[in-house]
Parts: structure tokens; sequence; C-alpha cells
């Protein structure tokens, strides 16, 4: 049984570019959380997708988006990326948006230069 | 503004003692509280959780205590073994944003031999 899904594993990207990635969920789970985890911190909410609907978001910019698709993937976009977009980018997966039984994937590094 | 706090970035334990690991919280709304263990190139994966009606909460090796006046809970393992080494966070929520994990900046642990 795969659990949370997450893709690309590693990206760099160069300063004023977008970026997306991507997260499947485990199996039998309808809810996405996206967290951004910095160096030497812990990980901070982004926000959270439930039936296809930002259900909660974090103090996160608008250059942050995300959408969740019919079969429960998701996908964070960030616009306009600056140097201090370079974290760990975990997802989340649960089921149901008021459950605290989350599955965390393994994360995507983005380095931004 | 950071509203959970682990004060101790580091804790070097010898196998078979006791490791106990802190956790702070500003936020007296908090009433759901999680540990989580991270390992290199993985994500988070849930430990042991405690609810504010508990003021103890045990599975196997692991017990949390749940100091409400203090606003302080803590992590016991016992006894402590070598594949325990790992970045513990602990994490809080409020009852209906469960996904919305606030999470400390982790402990790193490392039990010797």
């Amino acid at each position: 049984d795969a659990g949370v899904t997450q893709s690309p594993t590693h990206l760099i990207k160069t300063r004023g570019q977008q970026v997306t990635l991507r997260c499947s969920p485990k199996s039998g789970h309808d809810t996405v959380s996206w967290y951004q985890q910095a160096l030497g911190q812990g990980p901070q909410f982004i926000f959270q997708y439930y039936e296809e609907e930002e259900r909660q978001r974090g103090n996160f910019p608008d250059r942050f988006s995300g959408h969740q698709f019919p079969n429960y993937s998701s996908e964070l976009n960030v616009n306009a990326l600056l140097l201090g977009d370079s974290a760990l980018y975990l997802c989340a997966s649960s089921r149901g948006h008021l459950n605290y039984g989350y599955t965390f994937g393994s994360g995507t590094r983005l380095t931004v230069v | 503004d950071q509203q959970v706090k682990q004060n101790s970035p580091s804790l070097s334990v010898q196998e078979g003692r006791i490791s106990i690991l802190n956790c702070d919280y500003t936020n007296s709304m908090f009433d759901y509280f999680l540990w989580y263990k991270k390992y290199p190139a993985e994500g988070p994966t849930f430990l042991i959780s405690i609810s504010s009606i508990k003021d103890k909460n045990e599975d196997g090796r692991f017990t949390v205590f749940l100091n409400k006046s203090a606003k302080h809970l803590s992590l016991h393992i016992v006894p402590s073994q070598p594949g325990d080494s790992a970045v513990y966070f602990c994490a809080a929520s409020l009852t209906g944003t469960a996904s919305k994990l606030t999470f400390g900046t982790g402990t790193r642990l490392q039990v010797t031999l």
C-alpha cells in the first residue's frame, strides 16, 4: 500500500520563476495538507485541501496557491520565487479534514538560486 | 511568534536509559498535542498524541505528559534504543482545525551504545 507520494524529490529554480509541486495521498485518504520546513525549523502549515476546496490557510502570501483534483491528488504552486522560499515542502494526507491521523510524504527539496 | 517551542536542539542519551524531550507552548487554546519523529530524507511519522482532557498517555516505550497549567508537555522514551535516534517534533492543534498543526523547531535525539 503506497503511502504519500511527492514529486519531484529535488528541484532547483531561479528567483522570479514559478514552481509546481505534486502530491498523491495515501490510498483511502481524501484530504491533503501542505507544509513548508525551512532549514533548522519545524514544518509550517501552508494550506489544506478537502473536497477540491482550500479549507484552511496558514500565514503564507498569495504567491502560494494550490489545487486538489477529483482523485484527491494535489498541487502546490509558488509564483515569483524568492530565495527565502528554499525549503523542504511536505505533503500530508488524512481521511477527512478533521482527522489527526496524517501520513506525511518524504517531501520535495526546493532550492531557489 | 513561536507558539510551540522546543528549547533543546539536541539530546544525547545512552542506550537503555530514559530520554526526556520537552516542549512548551504559549497559546492556551491549543487542545491537542502530538509528537512526530523524523529520520533524514523521510517525512515525519506520528508517534503519540494527547488530548488536553488528559495529563498522560502511554504507548509501549513512549509516554507523553501534559501539564496544562505550565503549558508544557514532555515525551519520555524508556528504554532508549539506537533506532530512536532521530529528530523529534512536538505539534499542537485546536479542535476543528485538525490539519493545521503548529510545530516546534525539533530536538535531535542521539542514542549512543
